[in-house]
C-alpha cells in the first residue's frame, strides 16, 4: 500500500527556521517525483514544486523559487520542505503528494496520485 | 503562470447531474491532455478523482467523468450523492515539469 506520511503540525514565531517531512512506503521511493503544495486558511491549492529523488532534481513554481528549498534524502525515502526565515503569510496546511510524471506508450502521464495527511504550519508571534 | 478558473460553487440535489467547469489557457489546459481533477473533504487530503482528462483511478465511482474542449476542461458528477459535497479542484500540465491548480469549487448538495 503506497503510504505518504507528513510530520507533525508546527507552530514558530516569525523569522524562525523549519524544515518538515514526507516519508514515503510502499512503493520505490526513488521512482516517483514527489510535489508540495499549499493550501492558505480557507483557500485553495497551490503547486509549490516538485522532487525526483534519485537524483534530487528539483523544480520550483516561480512564486516559491527561493522562498522555500525542497530537498529529499532516499536512504530513508523521505522528501522535505524547509524554510529559512518563516513570515506570518507561511501559515497553512502544506501537502506532499507522489507525482506519477513519465512516459509510458500512451505518452506523457503526470498527475498527483497518492497524499500526504499534511502538516500544518503556523507562524505567528 | 495563473490559477485556472473554476467556479467558486455549484449545488445540486441528490440524484441530479453537475458539471464544474475549468478554464485555463492554450499554454496549459489546451495544449496537453494532462488535466487531473481532486476532491478534498473539509479537514482531509485531496483525492484523485479523474487524470488524463477523463480516466478514473481504480476505486472512483463511474459517476465521476471528465472531458475537455479547447481551453476548458470539466468535471461531472452525475446520479449526485450527499457524499459528494466537497471542494473540487482541476490542475492542468503547464510545461517544464510544473502544473497549476485551478482556484477550487464549493459543491452543496441540496
Amino acid at each position: 500500500e503506497v503510504q505518504l506520511v507528513q510530520s507533525g503540525a508546527e507552530v514558530k514565531k516569525p523569522g524562525e527556521s523549519l524544515k518538515i517531512s514526507c516519508k514515503g512506503s510502499g512503493y520505490s521511493f526513488t521512482s516517483y517525483w514527489i510535489g508540495w503544495v499549499r493550501q492558505m486558511p480557507g483557500k485553495g491549492l497551490e503547486w509549490m514544486g516538485i522532487i525526483y529523488p534519485g537524483d534530487s532534481d528539483t523544480r520550483y513554481s516561480p512564486s516559491f523559487q527561493g522562498q522555500v528549498t525542497i530537498s529529499a534524502d532516499k536512504s530513508i525515502s523521505t522528501a522535505y520542505l524547509q524554510w529559512s526565515s518563516l513570515k506570518a503569510s507561511d501559515t497553512a496546511m502544506y501537502y506532499c503528494a507522489r507525482l506519477a510524471y513519465y512516459y509510458d506508450s500512451s505518452g506523457l502521464i503526470y498527475h498527483f496520485d497518492y497524499w500526504g495527511q499534511g502538516t500544518l504550519v503556523t507562524v505567528s508571534s | 503562470q495563473s490559477a485556472l478558473t473554476q467556479p467558486a460553487s455549484v449545488s445540486g440535489s441528490p440524484g441530479q447531474s453537475i458539471t464544474i467547469s475549468c478554464t485555463g489557457t492554450s499554454s496549459d489546459v489546451g495544449s496537453y491532455n494532462l488535466v487531473s481533477w481532486y476532491q478534498q473533504h473539509p479537514g482531509k487530503a485531496p483525492k484523485l478523482m479523474i487524470y488524463e482528462v477523463s480516466k478514473r483511478p481504480s476505486g472512483v465511482s463511474n459517476r465521476f467523468s471528465g472531458s475537455k474542449s479547447g481551453n476548458t476542461a470539466s468535471l461531472t458528477i452525475s446520479g449526485l450523492q450527499a457524499e459528494d459535497e466537497a471542494d473540487y479542484y482541476c490542475c492542468s500540465y503547464a510545461g517544464s515539469s510544473t502544473s497549476v491548480f485551478g482556484g477550487g469549487t464549493k459543491l452543496t448538495v441540496l
